[in-house]
Formats: C-alpha cells, structure tokens, sequence
C-alpha cells in the first residue's frame, strides 16, 4: 500500500512560469519530508527538506509547503527553467519508521524553452 | 571524491542465476541503503546498514542478501533472481542516522531477469 503518492504522473510548464507538484501521504505520524530530483541514468539527489514544525521552507528558487491536516505537501519552483526537466520524488520518514523514507512515485517535470 | 559508486550499470541475468550488484562509498558514511525503483512504485527500501557488520531488513527484503564488511562497501546479492527482481537497483549513504542526514545515490544498477 502506498503511503506516499504523487497523483500527477507528469507536468509541463512554460520557462519562467511557476511549477507546482504536489505529493499526499496517508499516515500522519510522518514528521520529516523530503523532495529528490533525478535526472535520467543518474541517482536522485536531494533538493530540500521540511521538517513537520514547519509549514514552509524555502531555499532559491524552490519552496515546500507542508499542510498537515490534510496530509499535503508541495513544491514550488520560480522561476522554472530548462535545467529543471527532471522526475521529482517527494519522500517521508519519522522516528519511529527506523529512519526509512517511503517514496513517492515521481512526477516527471518538463520546462518548455 | 567519487560519492557513491555502483558497477554494474546494466546487467542482464537468466532466471535462477546469481549475481552481486556492488556500491562503494568514500564519504565515509556510516549509513548504507539499498532501493529499489518500479513503475508505478517509487523507491522502495530492500536493505540498509547503520555501520559495518549491522545490517537490516528494509520494506522488501525477500529475494536480497547484503553484508557489511567495511565502512566503504556495501553489496547486495541476488541467490537465485527472479523476473520479478528485474528493476533499478539504487544504492545511498549518509553520514548518520538522524532523519535530517542528506542521503546522496548512487547512479543506479539497471538489471533484467528474464
């Protein structure tokens, strides 16, 4: 059963407008979320992170919102740019799962020039 | 530094042969993690190590050996592979356990059972 779940497979947006992708997790003892970026033959890497005392974070061109009551998170990216295409995975974790994250199934992001 | 290493990058196996995906780190992270990667299914855990000579289960660990016997390696062994075992295989670390310790991946393992 998926815990973790990006219901939009894949997003186009124009360079310079806003991208938004969303992520919803079902269990609300998660207190610890993450969001990776994967180019393809590569590894994901990191991107930014939130912490569930937080309802945003931001970090340059990209910002995390967390809505705990309805189990919600998102990412923001302004503006977009070409070097953005990639699949993002959001991500979650607390204590109590031994430190494991349980990820989403990605969200294929493409910037049109 | 090289990060985290994975050989090899594409194999293709027959049903019931073995075979040992390899990940190396020089970060000298204590964290060591195997992933998975499914259409539809994220990155699922199959094993990680909290240092050498620990090692435990993960969300989907049947099917998987690892072992932990240095600080920089971290294998994992397929004994008998299976189609169902056919996916990206990535492997992690991170330098410490605590939740806001960034895990940095390897490029990945693409391996195909047939």
């Amino acid at each position: 059963d998926q815990q973790v779940k990006q219901n939009s497979p894949s997003l186009s947006v124009q360079e310079g407008r806003i991208s938004i992708l969303n992520c919803d997790y079902t269990n609300s003892m998660f207190d610890y979320f993450l969001w990776y970026k994967k180019y393809p033959a590569e590894g994901p890497t990191f991107l930014i992170s939130i912490s569930s005392i937080k309802d945003k974070n931001e970090d340059g061109r990209f910002t995390v919102f967390l809505n705990k009551s309805a189990k919600h998170l998102s990412l923001h990216i302004v503006p977009s740019q070409p070097g953005d295409s990639a699949v993002y995975f959001c991500a979650a974790s607390a204590e109590w799962t031994g430190n494991q994250f349980y990820f989403g199934t990605g969200t294929s992001l493409t910037v049109i020039p | 530094n090289a990060g985290v290493t994975q050989t090899p990058k594409f194999q293709v196996l027959k049903t019931g042969q073995s075979m040992t995906l390899q990940c190396a780190q020089d970060m000298n992270h204590e964290y060591m993690s195997w992933y998975r990667q499914d259409p539809g299914m994220g990155l699922r855990l199959i094993h990680y190590s909290v240092g050498a000579g620990i090692t435990d289960q993960g969300e989907v660990p049947n099917g998987y050996n690892v072992s932990r016997s240095t600080t920089e390696d971290f294998p994992l062994r397929l004994l008998s592979a299976a189609p169902s075992q056919t996916s990206v295989y990535f492997c992690a670390s991170s330098s410490g356990l605590a939740l806001q310790e960034t895990q940095y991946f390897g490029p990945g393992t693409r391996l195909l059972v047939l």
